[in-house]
């Protein structure tokens, strides 16, 4: 699997939109982007995930660039209940695992 | 639909005492995987298992063995535990469903066991 390279910490303010960014610039052509949030210490959770075009579900959009290097995580209203460390993860369309790494911490602020 | 159920969901240990986690899930999923989570850090793999009968070790396998005698269940032991191995515990599961497709909606998570070794 891909290595992946987020920043540690970031803030946003209550209400704004979130852009947390994720590097992935050895993803090979058959691996996916797939993005997950755990909140204080609960088990992480499943958000999103895409290959090649942007996505969007009822948490999320995820915005993949065009060389598939980098993509970006959009919480469109982040609210104090999104405060979590949120990880960005590269799996093989066949892989068996998973390896996550550190994630950013998401700081929402009133 | 319970989704994924971790027992217990706090331990104490003595060192050098044994005990085994378990994980159950009632997804039908294929695949099973144990992760630790140590404080202020990610998570790393211990072992996982593709189905039922099968396991493979992860990053930080050592100290750790596991089963997965029947597809729902998959139980992570420590034969001797070490102080090193006090962290929180997370079972995740997932289909075996190439990834991306209409079925595929990441790992599903336990809530995670708790266990200090003293």
């Amino acid at each position: 699997d891909a290595k992946t390279t987020q920043p540690t910490s970031m803030d946003c303010a209550e209400g704004r939109a979130a852009n947390l960014p994720c590097n992935h610039s050895t993803i090979s052509g058959n691996e996916y982007v797939y993005w997950y949030r755990q909140i204080h210490s609960q088990g992480p959770q499943y958000i999103i995930h895409g290959l090649k075009n942007n996505e969007t579900n009822e948490m999320a959009s995820l915005i993949i660039t065009e060389d598939r290097k980098s993509s970006t995580l959009i919480l469109p209203h982040a609210t104090l209940r999104d405060t979590a460390v949120y990880y960005c993860i590269v799996k093989g369309a066949n892989a068996g695992k998973s390896t996550f790494g550190d994630g950013t911490t998401l700081t929402v602020k009133p | 639909n319970a989704g994924v159920t971790q027992t217990p969901k706090f331990r104490v240990l003595k060192t050098g005492q044994s005990m085994t986690l378990l994980c159950a899930q009632d997804m039908n999923h294929e695949y099973m995987y144990w992760y630790r989570q140590d404080p202020g850090m990610g998570l790393r793999l211990i072992h996982y298992s593709v189905g039922e009968g099968t396991t493979a070790k992860g990053e930080v396998p050592d100290g750790y063995n596991v089963s997965r005698l029947k597809k729902q269940n998959f139980l992570l032991g420590l034969e001797s535990a070490a102080p090193s191995q006090t962290s929180v515990y997370f079972c995740a599961s997932s289909y075996s469903v190439r990834a991306g497709g209409p079925e595929d909606h990441g790992y599903t998570f336990g809530s995670g066991t708790r266990l200090t070794v003293v």
